[in-house]
């Protein structure tokens, strides 16, 4: 089974308009990180956002929101008022037990977010 | 502080050819992480460290690729015998353990081509 699914391979959103970007995980653990990374086209991995499993607050960092929903195991990424430099590539990506084995992170396979003007 | 960087940017090699990558992690970072990204795809766990202990390795690393980070900072990514498979994206990643959430910030990648 994917441990990270995102649903929307690509999407479209009006310059100004928030957009939601959908992730579900699956694990077992009790202890876990999410996190949101955006790719722009020129490649680098750039970190946007995280929440804890045990995070009982909505994670928020200036125009990103996350909606995690534990029960559901979901953790979709809200871009508020979006803007032209928003279009690229957004990955979900989950870390499990925090041991030496299990520090790597784990992504989803992506969605591409256009911004139209 | 600078972030992390890599070298080189692009590299495109012949078939059968040895290949080496760097990665420079941020200063005060002591775990540091290798992750391969092919077109359209998530990238994928490669190898970790924890200074110069190379402590987890995922079964994508064949025995044709060897990572080091001989003294703690740096690391090379070497891949021998290339194939026309090994065309990814290779991406670095650095983490401090004393952060709580242990973020990991990238690198811009090394794009390889192998023909």
């Amino acid at each position: 089974a994917q441990k990270i699914t995102q649903t929307q391979p690509g999407m479209f959103v009006q310059e100004k308009e928030a957009v939601t970007l959908d992730c579900t995980y699956d694990t077992s653990d009790q202890s876990y990180g999410l996190f949101w990374y955006k790719q722009p086209s020129s490649g680098e991995m750039i970190f946007l956002i995280y929440q804890g499993s045990y995070d009982e607050q909505n994670a928020t960092e200036g125009r990103y929101s996350l909606n995690f929903q534990k029960a559901r195991k979901s953790a979709n990424l809200v871009i508020s008022a979006s803007q032209l430099g928003d279009s690229a590539m957004y990955f979900c990506a989950m870390r499990e037990a925090y041991n030496n084995a299990g520090n790597m992170l784990t992504f989803g396979g992506g969605t591409r977010l256009m911004v139209k003007p | 502080d600078t972030g992390v960087s890599q070298n080189p940017r692009h590299k495109i090699t012949k078939r059968g050819q040895n290949v080496t990558f760097r990665c420079d992690p941020i200063s005060e970072h002591n775990r540091l992480y290798w992750y391969r990204q092919t077109l359209g795809q998530g990238p994928e766990f490669l190898t970790y460290f924890q200074n110069e202990a190379q402590l987890e390795k995922s079964r994508l690393l064949s025995d044709r690729f060897s990572a080091e980070r001989p003294k703690g900072s740096f690391s090379t990514l070497e891949i021998q015998r290339t194939e026309q498979g090994d065309s990814a994206m290779y991406l670095c990643a650095s983490s401090s353990a004393w952060e709580s959430q242990e973020t990991q910030y990238f690198g811009p990648g090394t794009r390889l081509l192998v023909l």
